[in-house]
């Protein structure tokens, strides 16, 4: 399988102040239809995970700008340009290119 | 508005077979894919598999490390789609989401159930 290895694994932050994840894998996540299929979940305490962002860097509707995707090949990266206290949970980023489909560990963010 | 909502027992036994059930309202069940996954508590996700059924198409994918034990169907006349894992053991104490399946890009934002947890013990 491939493994999706996330940095760091906790991120406190301050409320206004950028945040970013990192998620590496194991093997190139572009797909034979051009396609790279990286995704970003958040997920809140007692809820199931929701998907922010799908294909590196396209934003599912409803999600604030504030929430950026980038990387390419094995390297991608979450940012969000300004925290706010609804942003805390953590955070997975997902590979849909080999089958299974592996999730990284999770980065917890937390208000410092 | 689309619901999805997992039921099933919350305490199974070792060895016995895991029968989930994902009830969907709001809409139509056929001609979309369907999925299951899991979390074991305090610790990451794992892909079960998913499944679409409509007319002479089917398409079926399990995790390979639960290939053997894992079968998820779909019931559109109740609207519903159902997971059955056997030969449970303490590892699959988990909680198990159902959500509908958007391909390579995961499950869709908004259809998505809150989860079950399962607990395998004697």
């Amino acid at each position: 399988d491939v493994v999706v290895t996330q940095s760091p694994l906790s991120l406190p932050v301050t409320l206004g102040q950028p945040a970013s994840i990192s998620c590496r894998s194991s093997q190139s996540l572009v797909y034979g239809d051009g396609n790279t299929y990286l995704n970003w979940f958040h997920q809140r305490p007692g809820q199931s995970p929701r998907r922010l962002i799908y294909a590196v860097s396209n934003r599912d509707s409803g999600v604030p700008d504030r929430f950026s995707g980038s990387g390419s090949g094995t390297d991608f990266t979450l940012r969000i340009s300004r925290v706010e206290a609804e942003d805390v949970g953590i955070y997975y980023c997902m590979q849909g290119t080999h089958w299974p489909w592996t999730f990284g560990q999770g980065t917890k963010v937390e208000i410092k | 508005q689309v619901q999805l909502q997992e039921s099933g027992p919350g305490l199974v036994k070792p060895s016995e077979t895991l029968s989930l059930t994902c009830s969907v309202s709001g809409d139509s069940i056929t001609s979309y894919y369907w999925t299951w996954f899991r979390q074991p508590p305090g610790k990451g996700l794992e892909w079960i598999g998913y499944f679409y059924n409509s007319g002479s198409t089917k398409d079926i994918n399990y995790n390979p490390s639960l290939n053997s034990r894992v079968t998820i169907s779909l019931d559109t006349s109740k609207k519903q789609f159902s997971l059955k894992l056997t030969s449970m053991t303490a590892a699959d104490t988990a909680v198990y989401f159902c959500a509908r399946h958007s391909g390579r890009t995961g499950w869709d934002p908004d259809y998505r159930g809150q989860g079950i947890l399962v607990t395998v013990s004697s």
